[in-house]
């Protein structure tokens, strides 16, 4: 099983250029996530989307915007990349299965930004 | 959401057991608490997760005590490769309110 898949795995930008992550999930879950994780840092949560057609902002969505585009697919958006958005980001998904079965976050390999 | 504090770092040889406690005094009543690892250059990964007392699996054991307000991750046993940061995540599991990372502890093991 392919589980979440993001692409492209590494970029560089220059700032100011824009450009779109992708993620996908073939898990059928409802959650979906953006993290960025910066070096020796806890990740940081930029936007999730419960559920097909919604989006909330996480505690850095800043810079950012997000396109919950189908059940599968939900992609992360930087408008005017900025030096400060060099970054790993990670996609997530998960989804509540009962008390008994929990909610397991399911993440994909990363995607290393660079803006110069 | 409930605020995790874990310790920054821990080093432990291998061969022993590490525990990482976590502390969580605003947990609330539908809360879960959840344990992930995750290796450099990769995305984290689910090790456990419980609501109370003793939860087992064959990687770890969760404790938590009966006012919830604290956890502790079991690791038997470390090798080199639990070498990681392991982070603490509370939250009710529906989804709608998405479980948010703290900074994790880095657990080094040594030979």
């Amino acid at each position: 099983n392919a589980g979440v898949t993001q692409t492209p795995k590494f970029q560089v930008l220059k700032t100011g250029q824009s450009m779109t992550l992708q993620c996908a999930q073939d898990m059928n879950h409802n959650s979906m996530y953006w993290y960025r994780q910066d070096p020796g840092m806890g990740l940081r949560l930029i936007y999730y989307s419960a559920s097909e057609g919604t989006t909330d902002k996480g505690e850095v969505p800043n810079g950012y915007n997000v396109s919950r585009l189908n059940k599968r697919e939900f992609s992360l958006r930087l408008e005017s990349a900025a030096p400060s958005q060099t970054s790993v980001y990670f996609c997530a998904s998960s989804e509540f299965r009962g008390t008994n079965s929990g909610n397991t976050i399911y993440f994909g390999e990363g995607s290393w930004l660079t803006v110069v | 959401l409930a605020k995790t504090t874990q310790p920054i770092s821990m080093d432990s040889y291998e061969g022993q057991e590490v525990n990482i406690t976590c502390s969580h005094n605003n947990i609330a009543t539908n809360d879960y608490i959840t344990w992930y690892q995750q290796f450099p250059s990769q995305g984290p990964r689910f090790i456990i997760q419980g609501y109370k007392t003793k939860v087992t699996n064959e990687v770890a054991s969760l404790f938590i005590p009966a006012d919830r307000k604290s956890s502790t991750l079991s690791l038997p046993r470390v090798s080199l490769s639990d070498t990681a940061v392991y982070y603490c995540l509370v939250g009710d599991l529906s989804g709608n309110t998405p479980l948010v990372f703290g900074k994790g502890t880095r657990l080094s093991v040594i030979a």
